[in-house]
């Protein structure tokens, strides 16, 4: 079993939806997670991250992170062609090695 | 603005040439990462570096090495290049010295493929 688990999509929705992401995991020393876009032929760049449950907001995402389920999820509001990417959830321990889900493939339709 | 650099975005190689990945980061980072990444797999750790002159395995170091001598430099070499390594390979590195998140800056990749 992975350590991360996340559906690679893809996810085709319209501009304008609201996009559910989603990532679980089995490793219960994780205290900081994460979400990665990348962009084709790039690599990938943060978007945001929360340390332990909770949620975060930044403009149109919203990170939350459930501990007691080892469920973490990335919404994304009024969704926009320009989010077109692949969504690459990571988490962390305390040491320097990032774990990362396989990511999701995320297109929005004009 | 600052950047993670590769130095060779597309690579074609034979079975058992040697292959040096190269990076360089102008952010004064500490740390320094090599990933590859396959579909269905995401992203792996091969090496990655501390300091310079330091290198801890990751988990597939496996027909790779690194070589880190100068801090904004950091090498991955495929000693004898076989077709199981292509992949797009990934640099990264990150500031953290203690306690926090890692955040992790990613260069372009290189993609790398090994007939």
């Amino acid at each position: 079993q992975k350590e991360v688990e996340q559906d690679p999509g893809p996810l085709s929705v319209p501009e304008g939806a609201i996009v559910s992401l989603n990532c679980t995991y089995s490793n219960s020393a994780f205290q900081y997670f994460m979400w990665y876009r990348q962009y084709s032929r790039k690599g990938p760049e943060l978007l945001m991250y929360t340390y332990s449950s909770g949620n975060k907001e930044d403009g149109r995402f919203t990170a939350q992170v459930d501990k007691s389920s080892k469920y973490i999820s990335l919404f994304i509001r009024d969704s926009q062609p320009s989010d077109s990417a692949t969504y690459l959830c990571a988490m962390q321990g305390g040491g320097f090695k990032t774990i990362f889900g396989a990511g999701t493939r995320l297109f929005v339709k004009a | 603005d600052v950047k993670v650099t590769q130095s060779s975005r597309y690579l074609v190689k034979r079975t058992g040439e040697k292959v040096f990945l190269e990076c360089v980061q102008d952010m004064d980072h500490e740390n320094m990462f090599w990933y590859r990444q396959d579909p269905g797999l995401g992203l792996r750790l091969i090496y990655f570096s501390y300091d310079v002159k330091m290198k801890e395995k990751g988990d597939i170091p496996e027909g790779y090495s690194v070589s880190r001598e100068k801090k904004e430099r950091f090498s991955l070499i495929l000693e004898s290049a076989s077709t199981n390594q292509t992949s797009m390979y990934l640099c990264a590195s990150s500031l953290r010295t203690g306690f926090g998140a890692n955040v992790l800056t990613f260069g372009a990749g290189s993609r790398l493929t090994v007939l």
